[in-house]
């Protein structure tokens, strides 16, 4: 089955610093992925579509300046949290959509990642 | 905006006995319904989907059914086993064109428990 990947899997920074997050489609290359932010307890909600080659689009409420994202290419977009505070510790979860109507992918909307638990001290 | 409300938001039953979550979506061009479990501290995973032109899907112990009219889409789990035990969102995908477009909105999750 189709796999992504994230990297790194949990994160420790300082107040201030920037943090970059990976996500890797392994065996099919997405157009398009999504980046999402899980608090505890709570549903995932979409921060961004991320399509290769053209600038992301964010969601309302979410800072494009403060949550950089790059999709340099087919199979690898980035998350990059800048100038990191306390209130941006949560889990990130990214998702890559498969080619359209290509087996053994026809049908699904989406393949998610293991998610990033980032803790800004 | 698009929304989907989805209840219970805690479950607890017996292994072996069935377990039904519920959502409702706010969209009406909203065509495709998938259910994630969700592990603690992982990604979620694709248990099974359903499109707005079928009724009903069942894959095993798992079944989705949904009104269209109502706008009401459901999981059965049937027979549950502890191991079913994990957090299940509801999503419906928010549609712009082809059916694989658009963005997904999940529903607030339900924490199911099985008990031995």
């Amino acid at each position: 089955g189709a796999v992504v990947s994230q990297h790194p899997s949990r994160v420790i920074c300082k107040s201030g610093t920037s943090v970059k997050i990976e996500c890797r489609s392994l065996d099919f290359q997405a157009t398009t992925m999504f980046w999402y932010r899980q608090f505890p307890k709570q549903s995932l909600m979409l921060m961004a579509t991320s399509n290769e080659g053209s600038k992301a689009t964010y969601e309302q409420g979410v800072e494009k300046d403060k949550f950089l994202i790059n999709h340099a290419s087919l199979t690898l977009s980035t998350l990059t949290v800048t100038s990191a505070h306390p209130e941006d510790s949560s889990f990130y979860i990214c998702s890559a959509r498969p080619p359209q109507g290509q087996p053994p992918y026809a049908g699904v909307s989406q393949y998610f990642g293991p998610g990033t638990r980032l803790l800004v001290l | 905006g698009e929304n989907v409300e989805q209840h219970p938001s805690t479950l607890s039953v017996q292994e072996g006995d069935s377990a039904v979550i519920k959502c409702t979506y706010s969209d009406s061009a909203s065509n495709y319904f998938p259910w994630y479990k969700q592990e603690l501290g992982k990604g979620p995973q694709l248990i099974i989907d359903i499109r707005s032109n079928v009724g009903e899907k069942k894959d095993q112990r798992i079944a989705v059914t949904l009104n269209k009219t109502a706008k009401h889409f459901s999981l059965h789990i049937t027979e549950t086993q502890p191991e079913d035990s994990a957090v299940y969102f509801c999503a419906a995908l928010v549609s712009h064109g082809s059916s694989n477009t658009g963005k997904l909105i999940f529903g607030q999750g339900t924490t199911l428990q099985v008990k031995p």
